[in-house]
């Protein structure tokens, strides 16, 4: 079946330096691709979203291209700042007439001052 | 404008009990899906619900059920609770009923402990 892979974390590093997370997917159809971030106590919230192959989403600074050829979703920002602690889900949805979102184990994000 | 609205934020219950959580939409949506979310894991797909129907449903067992209301806010019931229910449910609500457009926007969460 679809499937999400995340790189596990916990990612550490200081303020202003350059993000990757790894988002790998797995998948029969066309899916969207998406990135949502879970601050501490609080629900998800979408941080940006592609639908189709070679579509960039962004938003925040923080941006993930949607790679067919590889399956990857990778989510980038040039400079981090500490308020972008949290966790963060790469997640997939197949274009279908069911609206099921499949997530990613999720990546804990912290940044040090 | 609100976003999607769940309650209580937080409940306690013990083995064997029943509960009922609740959301509300955002005003104009007219789908909502439940995830479970487990301590420490990716939020799992329990049901989607749009104009009323179940569209939906993901792989857990039949004492989790849920319905819509013509108002569209939903309920999310378990039945006979595990010690393994315990975790946050989260509700999302979405314009459309699935494709490529369709986003979903997800509420705070009921933070649910079962003991």
């Amino acid at each position: 079946g679809d499937s999400v892979t995340q790189m596990e974390g916990p990612v550490t590093l200081s303020e202003e330096a350059f993000l990757t997370i790894n988002c790998t997917y797995t998948a029969t159809g066309y899916p969207s691709l998406f990135w949502y971030v879970q601050y501490p106590g609080e629900g998800l919230q979408l941080l940006l979203k592609a639908t189709k192959a070679d579509d960039k989403g962004s938003n925040k600074g923080f941006e993930a291209t949607y790679r067919k050829e590889t399956t990857s979703f990778h989510l980038e920002k040039g400079s981090v700042q500490v308020s972008d602690s949290a966790v963060y889900f790469c997640a997939l949805k197949e274009n279908s007439s069911a609206s099921k979102i499949i997530f990613g184990s999720g990546t804990r994000l912290s940044i040090r001052p | 404008d609100a976003g999607v609205t769940q309650s209580p934020t937080h409940l306690i219950k013990t083995r064997g009990q029943h509960v009922t959580l609740r959301c509300s939409p955002i005003s104009g949506h007219k789908s909502v899906s439940w995830y479970q979310q487990v301590l420490g894991q990716g939020p799992q797909f329990i049901f989607q619900y749009y104009e009323k129907e179940e569209r939906g449903r993901g792989n857990f067992p039949d004492r989790f059920s849920a319905r819509q209301f013509p108002n569209y806010s939903s309920e999310l019931n378990v039945n006979a609770l595990l010690l393994g229910d315990s975790a946050l449910y989260l509700c999302a609500s979405s314009l459309l009923a699935s494709g490529g457009q369709e986003t979903q926007y997800f509420g705070p969460g009921t933070r649910l402990l079962v003991l």
